[in-house]
């Protein structure tokens, strides 16, 4: 039970910003949002999360609609590297009777080109 | 090491072996998740550990799995009687625990049953 969806594949040039999108109309008020990403052969690798308000750090930034049924992840300068699978997760806060596993549905694939 | 490890990264065994599979947390992390990804497909949650105890092990498929997590630090995810389609990518992943959500994932170990 994903909860989420999200564009199977995209493309972005390198250098460019991409914006994965992602829906989650179904989004309780104390669900978070959570990215990861997987790149070929690796484990998933945790890129920002955010309830109510946008977030940055280092990697991206991560802007949640008002109503909070949407989300955007931005990658600003997309690179080579940035190629993976892109997994958007909405999950209770881990704490009290959740159990905080992760629902990965299949993501967006994100292809980056030169 | 700073993040998670999983050991052996890749294992080839016989239909009908037993095997397991060992997963090193990152120090401090009470909250350990074994995972599974088969080719081509999303992953899916097998355990939950919270220290030394799993209160959710709703995701292992058979009583052919089982694990265990000692000292609240390394588990270990045993595969009894091997099948072909227990062949899998087995991710591990760890968080600080209660209130702390974000997951950490290793490498994997990479599982052939011939």
């Amino acid at each position: 039970d994903a909860k989420t969806t999200q564009p199977p594949s995209m493309d972005c040039a390198e250098g460019r910003a991409a914006n994965l999108p992602c829906n989650h109309s179904t989004i309780s008020g104390n669900e978070y949002v959570y990215w990861y990403r997987q790149i070929h052969s690796q484990g998933p690798q945790y890129i920002i999360h955010g309830l109510k308000n946008n977030e940055t750090n280092e990697m991206a930034s991560l802007i949640i609609t008002e109503d909070r049924k949407s989300s955007t992840l931005i990658l600003p300068h997309a690179t080579l590297r940035d190629t993976a699978v892109y997994y958007c997760i909405v999950r209770l806060p881990d704490r009290g009777s959740t159990l905080g596993r992760l629902y990965f549905g299949r993501g967006t694939q994100l292809t980056v080109w030169p | 090491g700073a993040g998670v490890s999983q050991s052996p990264s890749n294992k080839v065994t016989e239909k009908g072996k037993d095997v397991e599979l060992r997963c090193d947390p990152i120090s401090g992390h009470t909250a350990l998740y074994w995972y599974r990804q088969s080719l081509g497909q999303g992953l899916e949650f097998l355990i939950y550990f919270q220290g030394n105890s799993a209160p959710d092990k709703s995701g292992l498929p058979s009583d052919r799995f089982s694990a265990e997590r000692t000292g609240g630090s390394v588990s270990t995810l045993t595969i009894q009687r091997t099948q072909q389609e227990d062949s899998a990518v087995y991710l591990c992943a760890s968080s600080l625990g209660p209130g702390h959500g974000t997951q950490y994932f290793g490498p994997g170990t990479r599982l052939t049953v011939l």
